[in-house]
């Protein structure tokens, strides 16, 4: 799986957008972007995935550029309970034939303040 | 709240002791993976179970093993434990064997061996 790079930490503004960004520069062209969470000590959280085309659900969007070597994910109002640790991961998409598991980095620490 | 179970939530015990940890899977969910996040070593991969068998091997030692039961709740056994084994413990769930599928993963089991 390819390797990603993110910021270590940022901080963003309660209700203002948070725009993550994520460099994959060595990303294959069956690799997805993954987004996960985590708050605190919680379980990770599952946020958004895509290939190549922008994606939007009700958590957040993930623009992804048109080589495929940066993304961004994005929250668009921010709130305190967005506080977390948001893992980019780069995923083979190889249904059935290849192992699961997902490769965490150590992220980007994301700090929303009032 | 994901749908995957971990049981329990916290655990202490004593060097040299064994214990186990339990994970249900999201109802329909066939695999389930175990991650380890310490301190030092970040969310790592221990190992994969899709419908019963073994899929997948990461960084897990020997002195660790797990099972996935017919009605495809799993259990990570832990035995001679170390100080070092301190660390919150992750089950996550999937439809498939891997691929694309998201996984979710649970609130995590808390091991503290003193």
């Amino acid at each position: 799986d390819a390797k990603t790079t993110q910021p270590t930490s940022m901080d963003c503004a309660e209700g203002r957008a948070a725009n993550l960004p994520c460099n994959h520069s060595t990303i294959s062209g069956n690799e997805y972007v993954y987004w996960y969470r985590q708050i605190h000590s919680q379980g990770p959280q599952y946020i958004i995935h895509g290939l190549k085309n922008n994606e939007t659900n009700e958590m957040a969007s993930l623009i992804i550029t048109e080589d495929r070597k940066s993304s961004t994910l994005i929250l668009p109002h921010a709130t305190l309970r967005d506080t977390a640790v948001y893992y980019c991961i780069v995923r083979v998409a190889n249904y059935g034939g290849s192992q699961g598991n997902l490769i965490f980095g150590k992220g980007t620490k994301l700090s929303v303040k009032p | 709240d994901s749908g995957v179970t971990q049981t329990p939530k916290h655990l202490i015990t004593a060097t040299g002791q064994r214990v186990t940890l339990r994970c249900s899977p999201r109802s329909g969910d066939l695999s389930v993976y175990w991650y380890q996040q310490s301190l030092d070593q970040g969310l790592q991969f221990l190992i994969q179970y899709y419908n019963g068998e073994e899929r997948a091997k990461g960084n897990i030692l020997e002195r660790f093993s797990a099972q996935q039961f017919p009605d495809l709740h799993s259990e990570l056994n832990l035995s001679s434990l170390e100080l070092g084994d301190s660390a919150l413990y992750f089950c996550a769930s999937s439809v498939g064997p891997g691929g694309t599928d998201t996984q979710y993963f649970g609130p995590g089991t808390r091991l503290t061996v003193l």
